[in-house]
């Protein structure tokens, strides 16, 4: 089970953010981060924990081990205000992914 | 860069079979993990399944008995069904490859109702 806290994070533009994700068990370091809007499917930010996909900005990072991660999105820009959810694919399925956070414009 | 479609019927009656597949173009679909992975209305992210383009499959247990991935390289495409369909899998389907999820296909909205 994947643990996102808190649910919704209300922040102003050029400010930080920092999301949690929780697991019920060891994933390694085999967790990932997803930002989705409305109408679009998720997109990789994160995998591996603290490695960016591709064309994701500097201002997204990744850390953590075991069962505590985070994710952090410094000096937010209007196109950050979306949805996040955390997924692991540790060794073996089923793969889960957390409930979400939602980060509104304070 | 590679790119997903899925497509197939948007509405299918309680107690059939949904039927789903999603295209690949823009690279292989060899050497790669492909998944299914779907969203209820207003709720979160569920994986379906994965298959590997050798063809081994991993379901969730939640699914298993009704669902079934398989995968036509030929055709660069990856299929999903799913058998006595409820009410409650009407969802966003999506397909997406690898284990950290990238890319994703758009998605569609398949509706269980009569």
């Amino acid at each position: 089970v994947l643990t996102q806290s808190p649910d919704t994070l209300s922040v102003s533009p050029g400010e930080s953010a920092t999301l949690s994700c929780r697991t019920s068990e060891s994933v390694g370091d085999n967790l990932a981060w997803y930002q989705q809007k409305p109408g679009q499917p998720p997109r990789l930010l994160i995998h591996g924990t603290s490695t960016r996909a591709t064309g994701i900005p500097a201002r997204f990072s990744g850390s953590g081990s075991g069962t505590e991660f985070t994710l952090s999105i410094s000096s937010l820009q209007s196109d950050d205000f979306a949805v996040y959810y955390c997924q692991h694919y540790n060794n073996w399925p089923p793969w889960t992914f957390g409930q979400g956070t939602r980060v509104e414009i304070k | 860069q590679v790119q997903l479609q899925e497509s197939g019927p948007g509405l299918v009656k309680p107690s059939e079979t949904l039927s789903l597949s999603c295209t690949v173009s823009g690279g292989p679909i060899s050497g790669h993990y492909w998944n299914w992975i779907r969203q209820s209305p207003g709720k979160g992210l569920e994986w379906i399944g994965y298959i590997y383009y050798d063809g081994n499959t991993k379901y969730n247990p939640s699914l298993v008995g009704r669902v079934t991935l398989s995968i036509d390289s030929s055709k660069n495409q990856v299929s999903l069904n799913l058998g006595s369909v409820i009410a409650a899998d009407t969802a966003v389907y999506y397909c997406a490859r690898g284990w950290a999820f990238d890319p994703w296909g758009q998605g569609i909205l398949v509706t269980v109702s009569s």
